[in-house]
């Protein structure tokens, strides 16, 4: 059974920094292109970030270029996201997610984890 | 990089057929047959519906299908259930090797 279980969310301040982890389990992450995609409280879904199968390769939204870091260990099955210079408006459930795999645009998720709170506020 | 369109709410009976518009522009919907939808319940996290505009993953109903035209795609429901009441989200890769999301509708089954 595919799992992928998010972690390391919590209350930081503005200007603070937060580590995420995804544990994935069940499949070949080594393998899978992931992301993460994130929803505020109450709004809608928005893309952060993006990872090929071997980390070479990244992308990200342009609201969270710069400051945030995608990275992923391949032994260890696990997504992370580097939060710096976090802002109040990146409060948000944080989702990672696995590519579809008969998606060709390798942007399109068939499983997501439950999800990790994050809350800028002083 | 701005959101996808979609209408805010709509809503149809049981039985009924409804659809749900996302209009972006040439450099997303437009420009790629790269478009899904995702169904989210409160609470939960959102389930693939729909991929590269109109095909269905293993184990979603026929009643979902989705179309596009020029820069605005669709997905409509047949058959309206009860259990379709959600909210719905478009998204599209674009030529900048990203993605976008639509603002999501909310699906009233009445």
């Amino acid at each position: 059974e595919v799992q992928l279980v998010e972690s390391g969310g919590g209350l930081v301040q503005p200007g603070g920094s937060l580590r995420l982890s995804c544990a994935a389990s069940g499949f070949t992450f080594s393998s899978s292109w992931m992301h993460w995609v994130r929803q505020a409280p109450g709004k809608g879904l928005v893309w952060v970030s993006r990872i090929n199968s071997d980390g070479s390769s990244t992308s990200y939204a342009d609201s969270v270029k710069g400051r945030f870091t995608i990275s992923r260990d391949n032994a260890k099955s696990t997504l992370y996201l580097q939060m710096n210079s976090l802002r109040a408006e990146d409060t948000a459930v944080y989702y990672c997610a696995r590519t579809y795999y008969y998606d060709r645009s390798g942007h399109c998720f068939d499983y997501w984890g439950q999800g990790t709170l994050v809350t800028v506020s002083s | 990089q701005s959101a996808l369109t979609q209408p805010a709410s709509v809503s149809g009976s049981p039985g009924q057929s409804i659809t749900i518009s996302c209009t972006g522009t040439s450099s997303d919907v437009g420009g790629y047959n790269y478009v899904s939808w995702y169904q989210q319940h409160p609470g939960k996290a959102p389930q693939l519906m729909i991929y590269e505009v109109s095909n269905r993953p293993s184990g979603i109903s026929n009643r979902f299908s989705g179309s596009k035209s020029g820069n605005t795609a669709s997905l409509t429901i047949s058959g309206l259930q009860a259990e379709d009441e959600a909210d719905y989200y478009c998204s599209s890769y674009t030529s900048s090797s990203t993605l976008q999301f639509g603002g999501g509708t909310k699906l009233t089954v009445l």
